[in-house]
């Protein structure tokens, strides 16, 4: 099992242009995240899904849309990148939302954007 | 609304010493609590979780964590540090709901010298 894989690892844009971070998971989870994390911040919910076909927003979605594409996949979209949204980006999954339930993190894909 | 507190942002610790990380909570009634540990340029790993019940929580890699409510407060120690243990350390609370309700600390980066 790979887990939770993420691409690209690395990427560098200048401002306005657009990205698509993918995530994906070969779990069988229901529940997938999105998160940043900045230095001295901790890291910051962008969005969730809670399941298939449902998506939500979190602590700061704003500059960001998220498709769930099927079970397994999870993507983020940066429409028109700013200097802010550089950061360290994780992609999560777990059975369900609950806390009992275990989180597993992707590696992050770290996001220049110049 | 909740919080975490996670007062020392760098530690050095000598291989074999005892460690000990300090988080401090802000939540009305009883949390859940977890430790993650995030070696470098990998995601998140779950090290232990408290929900209910012990207050001394056993995690992998030899760690454990204790809850003290009266302290508001969830320290996660280790007897002797290996120097594979070198890594950032995130402490996060979560109250009613599930995972997009959890906040994350902000960090305590271990450095272990032999």
């Amino acid at each position: 099992n790979a887990g939770v894989t993420q691409t690209p690892k690395f990427q560098v844009l200048k401002t306005g242009q657009s990205m698509t971070l993918q995530c994906a998971q070969d779990m069988n989870h229901n529940s997938m995240y999105w998160y940043r994390q900045d230095p001295g911040m901790g890291l910051r919910l962008i969005y969730y899904s809670a399941s298939e076909g449902t998506t939500d927003k979190g602590e700061v979605p704003n500059g960001y849309n998220v498709s769930r594409l099927n079970k397994r996949e999870f993507s983020l979209r940066l429409e028109s990148a700013a200097p802010s949204q550089t950061s360290v980006y994780f992609c999560a999954s777990s059975a369900g939302l609950a806390k009992q339930e275990t989180q597993y993190f992707g590696p992050g894909t770290r996001l220049l954007v110049l | 609304a909740q919080s975490v507190t996670q007062p020392d942002i760098h530690i050095t610790v000598s291989e074999g010493a005892s460690l000990e990380l300090r988080c401090n909570y802000s939540y009305g009634a009883t949390p859940y609590l977890f430790w993650y540990v995030q070696s470098p340029g990998q995601g998140l790993q779950l090290l232990l979780k408290y929900f209910s019940g012990d207050t001394l929580v056993q995690g992998i890699k030899g760690f454990e964590a204790e809850f003290k409510r009266s302290q508001s407060s969830f320290n996660l120690r280790k007897p002797s540090v290996h120097w594979s243990d070198a890594a950032e350390y995130f402490c996060a609370v979560g109250g009613v709901g599930g995972y997009q309700k959890v906040t994350f600390g902000t960090g305590t980066k271990l450095q272990v010298i032999p």
